[in-house]
């Protein structure tokens, strides 16, 4: 029953290598995003699509790239990886409507190692 | 464009003793305001929010915050801690009338518990 979930939880990988992750969100929302957190702790979003249309793009390499299926998955690919994409990507979900849309939940994190 | 402090990187408190984080934040109008935890190799947890109305504002665990507009404040407060408090907290804003519906997150404060 968990409400929002990622896939995999760790993710270790060569430089140069592609890999995806994996977000599915149960609670109905029609809106997901993908946040980095850095080795300092820093979030910072990177990523926004409501109802299967991308809304925001941060600066990140094109390198990144989301894909939504449908409005409960929001899947992050990443290309050609770089020792620099080391973090945790965290997905997050809310609903779109008054204030309380502003209310995220957040999956438990992805953390990925680039060796 | 918002923005959010949190003065204190890192602070150490003894069990039982109370507690107070600070965070600020930059914005034109009244923002949308969240606490948030995180502990060691987890995701994040929300710990209260504040969208309007009553400034004191009651969260989970314990936890409570104020919203004092005229110092751009909201401060995480518990009136006594416990070593399972131990974690990093998020202060995080979200700003209406911006085009973006991400929250912008302050670094983090780390929090220690002694016995």
């Amino acid at each position: 029953d968990t409400a929002v979930s990622q896939t995999p939880k760790y993710l270790v990988t060569q430089m140069g290598n592609d890999k995806s992750i994996k977000c599915e969100q149960n609670l109905g929302h029609d809106t997901m995003y993908w946040y980095k957190q850095d080795s300092k702790k820093f979030l910072k979003i990177m990523f926004s699509y409501n109802n299967k249309e991308l809304i925001i793009n941060e600066t990140v390499p094109n390198r990144f790239s989301p894909k939504s299926p449908d409005k409960a998955h929001l899947n992050l690919h990443i290309n050609s990886l770089e020792l620099g994409d080391s973090a945790v990507y965290f997905c997050a979900s809310s609903q779109e409507g008054s204030g309380r849309s502003w209310e995220q939940f957040f999956g438990p994190g992805t953390r990925l190692t680039v060796l | 464009a918002q923005s959010v402090t949190q003065p204190d990187i890192h602070i150490t408190v003894s069990e039982g003793a109370s507690l107070e984080l600070r965070c600020n934040y930059s914005y034109g109008a009244t923002p949308y305001l969240f606490w948030y935890v995180q502990s060691p190799g987890q995701g994040l947890q929300l710990l209260l929010k504040y969208f309007s109305g009553d400034t004191l504002v009651q969260g989970i665990k314990g936890f409570e915050a104020e919203f004092k507009r005229s110092q751009s404040s909201f401060n995480l407060r518990k009136p006594s801690v416990h070593w399972s408090d131990a974690a990093e907290y998020f202060c995080a804003v979200g700003a209406e009338g911006t085009g973006r519906r991400a929250l912008t997150f302050g670094s983090g404060t780390r929090l220690q518990v002694q016995p």
